[in-house]
């Protein structure tokens, strides 16, 4: 089973700056089986980036993913306020179950 | 407007049993997979199970194998989850997701169950 594991735990940041958040598989995975969500308090999670770089409706440009084999990136070029949540990773493996990284949360500095 | 809605959360005891419901709306639902994700008080997501468009495929989490049934009648556009032998560990919200692809692209507000004597 491959296991993801996002970095860092909790990364603190100011409105305006850039955020950088990873996301690595156990063995290298297909980037088309890659996505990520962001969840923000009591709210169900929100279909961000799938493919690992497509942004899925609705989604501003200010959030770009990238990555490929087992190492994968979620970028939000300039911080919100709306933006200081927890995001998730996700993938596509032994189908058709999907797998969950432990999430990063983005919080202000 | 696209929508999925869950329903029949609630407190059971240790042993017990829950059926949840998910209506769906906006979408022709016979035409995706869908699933079935949990988040555990101050967790993360964990993937709970899953069926494909037609019924024809379904698959859990080895967590809630042999525990849970996951079904739907598309003539109602609606997806169920049976839970069986409920642990304390099965406390969680529970999320009905359409699969689009690779991703779960419509997403329902969740429904909580609480396992607890």
């Amino acid at each position: 089973e491959i296991v993801l594991t996002q970095s860092p735990g909790t990364l603190s940041l100011s409105p305006g700056e850039r955020a950088t958040l990873s996301c690595r598989a156990s063995q290298s995975v297909s980037s088309s089986y890659l996505a990520w969500y962001l969840q923000k308090p009591g709210q169900a999670p929100r279909l961000l980036i799938y493919g690992a770089s497509s942004r899925a409706t609705g989604i501003p440009d200010r959030f770009s993913g990238s990555g490929s084999g087992t190492d994968f990136t979620l970028t939000i070029s300039r911080l919100e306020p709306e933006d200081f949540v927890v995001y998730y990773c996700q993938l596509y493996g032994s189908s058709p179950r999907l797998t969950f990284g432990g999430g990063t949360k983005v919080e202000i500095k | 407007e696209v929508q999925v809605m869950e329903s029949g959360g609630g407190l059971v005891q240790p042993g017990g049993s829950l059926r949840l419901s998910c209506a769906s709306s906006g979408f022709t639902f016979s035409g995706y997979p869908m699933n079935w994700v949990r988040q555990a008080p101050g967790k993360g997501l964990e993937w709970v199970s899953y069926i494909s468009s037609s019924s024809g495929t379904t698959d859990y989490a080895d967590s809630v194998k042999g525990r849970f049934t996951i079904s739907r009648d598309n003539a109602k556009n609606s997806l169920y989850l049976q839970m069986d032998s409920l642990r304390d560990d099965d406390t969680a919200v529970y999320y009905c997701a359409r699969r689009r692809d690779y991703a779960l692209d419509v997403w329902g507000q969740g429904t909580t169950v609480t396992v607890s004597s």
